[in-house]
C-alpha cells in the first residue's frame, strides 16, 4: 500500500520567488496535516484539513503562506515571496478520522537563496 | 492551550543500557497520546497511541506507559538501531484533530 507521498524532495529557490508543495496522503485518510520542521527542532504545527470542514489555519506564519485541499484528496502548500527564514523541511501527513496516529511524507527540503 | 514537554533533550546509552524517556503534557480533555520515531532525513513514524491513564503498549524493547501527566517510552536493552529522535503527541478535546508535539529526545546507542 502506498504511504504518505510528497514531491519535490527537494526545492531550491530564490528569495522572492513563489513555491508550491505537494502532498499525496494515504488514500481514504479524511485527515491532512502540514508542518514545519527546521533543522534540530520540533514540528510547527500549520495547518489542518479534516473533511469538508473548514480547515485549520491557525499555524501559518503568515499571509505569504496558504494550503489547499482538492477533492478530499491532494493538498497544496504554497509560500508566496519566500523568505530566507522559510527555509526548512516541510512535513505533511494523513490519518484516519482523529483521535487517530498520523502517517507522515519523507518531506520537501526548502531552501531560499 | 496544549503544551507537551520532552526531556531529557538528548540521551546517550550504552548497547543493552536500559533507561526511559519522558512527556510531559497539559491538555484539556485528552483524546490519545501518540509516540513517533524520527530518523534525520525521513518523516516521523508513529509507535504507540495511548488513550486513557493506566494503559500501556509495548513493541520489541519499547515499552509506552501514560499516567494523567505524563508518558515514560521505557527502552529494555536498547541497541544501536534504536538511535532516532523519539516525539510525543496528543491531541486534546478544544482542538479536535490538531496535534501538539514536544520537541523530541534525541536518543544515541553506542555499541
Amino acid at each position: 500500500g502506498a504511504g504518505v507521498s510528497q514531491s519535490p524532495s527537494n526545492k531550491v529557490t530564490e528569495k522572492g520567488k513563489d513555491v508550491e508543495l505537494r502532498c499525496d496522503p494515504i488514500s481514504g485518510h479524511t485527515a491532512l496535516y502540514w508542518y514545519r520542521q527546521s533543522l534540530g527542532q520540533g514540528l510547527e504545527f500549520l495547518i489542518y484539513f479534516q473533511g469538508n470542514s473548514a480547515p485549520d489555519k491557525s499555524g501559518l506564519p503568515s499571509d505569504r503562506f496558504s494550503a489547499e485541499r482538492t477533492g478530499g484528496s491532494v493538498s497544496t502548500l504554497t509560500i508566496q515571496r519566500t523568505q530566507q527564514e522559510d527555509s526548512a523541511v516541510y512535513l505533511c501527513a494523513s490519518s484516519p478520522p482523529p483521535p487517530r496516529e498520523q502517517f507522515f511524507g519523507p518531506g520537501t527540503r526548502l531552501t531560499v537563496l | 492551550e496544549d503544551q507537551v514537554t520532552q526531556s531529557p533533550e538528548a540521551l546517550r546509552l550504552q548497547e543493552g543500557e536500559s533507561s526511559s524517556l519522558n512527556c510531559s503534557y497539559t491538555v484539556s480533555g485528552l483524546r490519545g497520546l501518540f509516540w513517533y520515531r524520527q530518523d534525520p532525513g525521513k518523516g516521523p513514524e508513529f509507535l504507540f497511541t495511548l488513550y486513557s491513564a493506566g494503559e500501556e503498549k509495548e513493541k520489541e524493547r519499547l515499552k509506552a506507559t501514560l499516567t494523567k501527566k505524563e508518558s515514560f517510552l521505557h527502552i529494555t536493552a536498547p541497541k544501536p538501531e534504536d538511535s532516532a529522535t523519539y516525539l510525543c503527541a496528543v491531541q486534546g478535546g478544544t482542538n479536535a484533530g490538531k496535534s501538539t508535539f514536544g520537541d523530541g529526545t534525541t536518543l544515541t546507542v553506542k555499541p
